[in-house]
């Protein structure tokens, strides 16, 4: 299976805040790479999918970046809404994986 | 509006058999297959399997394979995860999630989760 590595795996930030979250694969996996958002209490939200392509509906300080093996995942300005947990997603090989998730808190 | 609804919450005793639903509503369901995802309590994302409506072939991780069965029902736009006897550490909440419309294996819906609880 390819491993998922998220960094941080928490992280506390104030709103306004300009936040980056890396996701590294353990092998190349193209641009295979989808980002989730998850609240607490609630199903995942897919944010980006194939690395960099924002999902409709999605604000547009959310952007994500990357390929191979390295990719980022960065919100431009937080906002009272955006603390959450993030995941990264592989789908180059089955089975798809996740990363360990990045917990963002309230500074 | 696209929409995945699953059913309500279970607990069970080691050994029962379980079997829970995904009723989706709002596409075309045998063109979209249905994944399955575990989250145990306080714990990432995990994939199970997944299913291809249209023909019911499935895929499953290495690590749920044989110990749960993925089915669906095209004629009610419903897929199924299932137990034939289940453990303590089956507890968790179980998500479906739609394969994205790009066929990229992101998993564009989710429906909202079913909490399954093991205990004696």
């Amino acid at each position: 299976d390819i491993q998922m590595t998220q960094s941080p795996s928490s992280l506390s930030a104030s709103v306004g805040d300009r936040v980056t979250i890396s996701c590294r694969a353990s092998q190349s996996i193209g641009i295979y790479l989808h980002w989730y958002q998850q609240i607490p209490g609630k199903a995942p939200k897919l944010l980006i999918d194939t690395a960099s392509s924002l999902q409709s509906g999605v604000p547009s300080r959310f952007s994500g970046s990357g390929s191979g093996t390295e990719f980022t995942l960065t919100i431009s300005s937080l906002q009272p809404e955006d603390f959450a947990t993030y995941y990264c997603q592989q789908s180059y090989i089955t089975p798809p994986t996740f990363g360990q998730g990045t917990r963002l808190g309230i500074k | 509006e696209v929409q995945l609804v699953q059913s309500g919450a279970e607990v069970k005793k080691p050994g029962e058999s379980l079997r829970i639903s995904c009723k989706t509503s709002g596409y075309s369901f045998p063109i979209y297959w249905i994944n399955w995802v575990r989250q145990m309590p306080g714990k990432g994302l995990e994939w199970l399997g997944r299913i291809d409506p249209s023909d019911s072939y499935t895929n499953y991780s290495p690590s749920f394979q044989g110990h749960v069965t993925i089915s669906s029902d095209k004629s009610i736009s419903t897929a199924y995860l299932q137990w034939n006897s289940l453990k303590a550490s089956d507890t968790a909440m179980y998500y479906c999630a739609r394969r994205h419309a790009s066929g990229t294996d992101a998993f564009d819906v989710w429906g909202q989760g079913t909490m399954v609880t093991v205990s004696s």
